[in-house]
């Protein structure tokens, strides 16, 4: 049973612009979240996180927005750069020790 | 700091042998995980030390599979008797106590592809 949901496998974006990456879960017990992101051969990286307390959290270019009551998460890449493209995956936890990964989304920007 | 380290990267091994992964997690992070990656999927939870305690495991670490931090640094995953489903990639991350549990950023290492023939 996949509790975390990243219904986009793919997304194609000029750079620039702003990249939305959406990831819905199902637990409603989950009070931490975070996004990471994957290049080819490397093990995912921390990008950004937010805590069940806030709805929005901000770090430079990238934003995560957190809708509790949809059970919804969004990250926000503003201006989208080359380097960006990887494979961002969204994960989230209700105790701190076990995290619940969503499939991912390749993300492409387009010089 | 080096970052999480993961021995070997890739394993190809005939069905039905054993294998074991290594991690050396950050020096000073006492929390170690170990997921598994198959293609296409995200990370799925495998199991958690805090320091040497195997705190939790999930249900899909069957009984071939087992887990070991015996002094609570580098940690080693057993694969008895593999089957071509074990096929993954082997992720394992480490992270800080100090963090506390609702702000936990988990470090991973480069992980070990494992290729079961």
């Amino acid at each position: 049973d996949q509790q975390v949901k990243q219904n986009s496998p793919s997304l194609s974006v000029q750079e620039g612009r702003i990249s939305i990456l959406n990831c819905d879960y199902t637990n409603s017990m989950f009070d931490y979240f975070l996004w990471y992101k994957k290049y080819p051969a490397e093990g995912p990286t921390f990008l950004i996180s937010i805590s069940s307390i806030k709805d929005k959290n901000e770090d430079g270019r990238f934003t995560v927005f957190l809708n509790k009551s949809a059970k919804h998460l969004s990250l926000h890449i503003v201006p989208s750069q080359p380097g960006d493209s990887a494979v961002y995956f969204c994960a989230a936890s209700n105790t701190g020790n076990q995290f619940y990964f969503g499939t991912g989304t390749s993300l492409t920007v387009i010089p | 700091d080096t970052g999480v380290s993961q021995n070997p990267r890739h394993k190809i091994t005939k069905r039905g042998q054993n294998v074991t992964f290594r991690c050396d997690p950050i020096s000073e992070h006492n929390r170690l995980y170990w997921y598994r990656q198959t293609l296409g999927q995200g990370p799925e939870f495998l199991t958690y030390f805090q320091n040497e305690a195997q705190l939790e495991k999930s249900r899909l670490l069957s009984d071939r599979f087992s887990a070991e931090r015996p002094k609570g640094s580098f940690s080693t995953l057993e694969i008895q008797r593999t089957e071509q489903g074990d096929s993954a990639m082997y992720l394992c991350a480490s992270s800080s106590e100090m963090q506390g549990p609702r702000t936990d950023t988990q470090y991973f290492g480069p992980g070990t592809r494992l290729t079961v023939l």
